[in-house]
């Protein structure tokens, strides 16, 4: 069972409306959670970081949420455009307790397509 | 700031050869570098942690004999495919973590290099 699930897998809206993409972890400890945008193809590209005691952060038209009690985060879009359409991957970075420093666990992504 | 680039974005080379992926930081130093696989429709799996001047730590199931790494400077690692076979075709991201200021070890990722053995 991946650490890391996501939901929905996929997801079709039309362009100008909302969405919520959800990540539920299981990873402990964590130092932080990240939602990261991936278009085909291309490397991700960070949206929103949030560590444990932070339950939300926005970056434009994306807001990120984070419950760590529940061990749960969403990750809303609001007014969507067609160049939204890509991966959305949830990553959680889990500090490596020899060495230091941290290790990312990522999710499986929701791709998400907007349509006219 | 914080840009990361990768040489070539693709490559197509026949069974055998042996082909070098470079990633770059541009703007920032980065001790620390990452090298991921990713196959299609899947997550991105972390094959080894590049850190300058030192060996690469590779991940369980990864032949550090098959995917050589080099951290020469803090500006640049390579990730070198030998001996290349079709099951290696895969996209290939690396990232690099920023040394100063750095801001929850954040990695920032290059834009990836498709690789096809054929």
């Amino acid at each position: 069972k991946n650490q890391v699930e996501q939901s929905p897998q996929s997801l079709i809206i039309l362009e100008g409306k909302n969405c919520t993409l959800q990540c539920n972890y299981t990873v402990s400890p964590f130092s932080n959670l990240r939602w990261y945008k991936q278009d085909t193809g291309r490397g991700p590209v960070s949206l929103t970081i949030m560590t444990f005691s932070e339950n939300t952060k926005s970056n434009g038209r994306y807001t990120a949420t984070l419950d760590a009690d529940t061990k749960q985060s969403s990750l809303h879009i609001t007014a969507s455009q067609l160049s939204d359409s890509a991966s959305y991957i949830c990553v959680v970075s889990v500090p490596i307790l020899t060495g230091g420093g941290n290790k990312l666990t990522f999710g499986t992504g929701t791709q998400l397509k907007v349509e006219l | 700031g914080a840009v990361v680039s990768q040489h070539p974005s693709r490559v197509i080379c026949k069974s055998g050869t042996s082909v070098k992926i470079e990633c770059r930081s541009l703007d920032f130093q980065a001790t620390t570098m990452f090298w991921y696989r990713q196959f299609p429709k899947q997550s991105l799996m972390l094959m080894a942690t590049s850190n300058e001047g030192s060996k690469a730590t590779y991940e369980q199931g990864v032949e550090k004999d098959k995917f050589l790494i080099n951290h020469a400077s803090l500006t640049l690692s390579t990730l070198t495919v030998t001996s290349a076979h079709p099951e290696d075709s895969s996209f290939y991201i690396c990232s690099a973590v920023r040394d100063f200021p750095s801001s929850y070890n954040e990695q920032f990722f290059g834009p990836g290099t498709r690789l096809t053995v054929l």
